[in-house]
């Protein structure tokens, strides 16, 4: 089963426009990443937030971490084209599983 | 540097068969792991290993097994292929278990079963 949750499934925006998408996790947590999938390709590290972190950027990346809401976002801003794809959360939890959330399909519209 | 290297990268077999996958990680990565993406189930943890060593295993049957060898490349073994095992199998590197680092993974290697 999966542990986090990408919230909404499908987003679609305006190029320039900003896009936040959230997930949701359920057990404690040592830290929480994200990830980005083109179509059919291998998955892209994004920013990877510890535990003790409440908020870290990088470049039009921003995620926040809530450990008391077990949820953390990503916010992309002034989006483009090219960052068309889907995105994914992943924890590491019980018994140093990492598990994948079930991804985001941001579309964005030139 | 190379990247994580994934062979073959596509893959049609018949039900019953077995087939082996491989995967170069990233000079100098030593944790390999290996999910399988499919659109009903997403990605599933499938094992890890850290210096030829299993550290975790996903919730899959035995005709999934795995092995790393000393150069840390590693192997996946898909006994008596089922339909339901036609998926994106992707492998991916770290320097050392994930929670510390993020992962770099590869392309994938896409298995069809007929």
């Amino acid at each position: 089963s999966q542990q986090g949750e990408e919230d909404p499934q499908a987003l679609s925006i305006q190029e320039g426009e900003n896009a936040t998408m959230n997930c949701s996790y359920k057990t404690s947590i040592n830290n929480l990443q994200w990830y980005r999938q083109n179509s059919g390709r291998g998955l892209v590290h994004l920013i990877l937030i510890r535990s003790n972190e409440r908020e870290k950027h990088s470049g039009r990346l921003r995620v926040t971490l809530d450990t008391s809401k077990k949820s953390s976002s990503l916010l992309i801003t002034a989006s483009r084209a090219a960052d068309t794809a889907s995105y994914f959360c992943a924890t590491v939890g019980g018994y140093q599983k990492v598990t994948f959330g079930t991804g985001t399909k941001l579309q964005v519209i030139p | 540097k190379a990247g994580v290297t994934q062979t073959p990268r596509y893959l049609i077999k018949t039900r019953g068969q077995q087939v082996t996958l491989s995967c170069s990680p990233i000079s100098g990565h030593r944790s390999v792991s290996w999910y399988q993406q499919t659109p009903g189930q997403g990605l599933q943890f499938l094992f890890e290993y850290f210096s030829e060593t299993q550290r975790n295993k996903g919730n899959f049957p035995g005709r999934f097994s795995g092995r790393q060898f000393s150069n840390s490349r590693s192997e996946m073994n898909v006994s008596t292929l089922e339909l339901g095992d036609s998926a994106l199998y992707l492998c991916a590197s770290s320097l050392a278990p994930f929670w510390d680092y993020g992962y770099t993974f590869g392309s994938g290697t896409r298995l069809t079963v007929v």
